[in-house]
């Protein structure tokens, strides 16, 4: 069975510096897809990014990018250039071969103005 | 292209009750996925439908049940009402499942309180 581990509940950007969100997971499978969605107090899960676990390049997608570490079974999160708007909770993600979603508990990000 | 629509948005319901939930997944997506969110558990899976065909199981009790009809569209049961049950129920929906490179897209979810 597969877990995903984010231990950080919560952390805290000043608008326009950058931060890291963490997750680890752990899987026996070595075809799988992790993701990032931010759930925004609408509640409705949007998908910022994925990385495919046998690309070695990471995924970036405008201000949000990756560290996959497969090796450590590692994939952060960097935002950069914070926005009032990135405010909301992020959870990564597991994605393999049975095609269900495995989240981790999340992590609330606040941005400071 | 319309969403994922999940109805109703908010349902109050009393232990013992039970209560259905339905899901109109994106037009054109086959496979819808039921999640449910708690504060203390976060996001369960707690099973997949796919061509009226229920594909994968999570692990919930019984009283938790689910159809999917030949256009897509989807409901989830809930029998015997826990004050456990209490979350936020989220339904995702994909082209196809089995299919790790999909992208599931969720829908605003129900938020379930049992009083």
């Amino acid at each position: 069975a597969q877990t995903v581990t984010q231990s950080q509940p919560e952390m805290s950007v000043q608008e326009a510096e950058t931060v890291t969100l963490s997750c680890t997971y752990d899987t026996s499978e070595s075809d799988y897809y992790l993701f990032w969605y931010k759930q925004p107090p609408s509640r409705q899960m949007i998908l910022v990014i994925r990385q495919e676990a046998y690309k070695q390049q990471n995924a970036t997608e405008n201000r949000f990018s990756v560290n996959f570490q497969k090796a450590a079974k590692s994939f952060s999160l960097k935002i950069s250039d914070s926005q009032l708007g990135d405010a909301a909770m992020y959870f990564c993600a597991f994605r393999g071969a049975n095609s269900k979603l495995t989240f981790g508990k999340g992590i609330t990000l606040s941005v400071r103005p | 292209k319309a969403g994922v629509t999940q109805t109703p948005r908010y349902l109050i319901k009393t232990r013992g009750q039970q209560v259905t939930l339905s899901c109109s997944p994106i037009s054109g997506h086959r496979s819808v996925s039921w999640y449910q969110q708690t504060p203390g558990q976060g996001l369960q899976f707690l099973f997949e439908y796919f061509s009226e065909t229920q594909r994968n199981k999570g692990n919930f009790p019984g009283r938790f049940s689910g159809r999917q009809f030949s256009n897509s569209r989807s409901e989830m049961n809930v029998s015997t009402l826990e004050l456990g049950d209490s979350a936020l129920y989220l339904c995702a929906s994909s082209p196809e499942p089995g299919q790790a490179n999909t992208e599931a897209f969720f829908g605003q979810g129900t938020r379930l309180t049992v009083v």
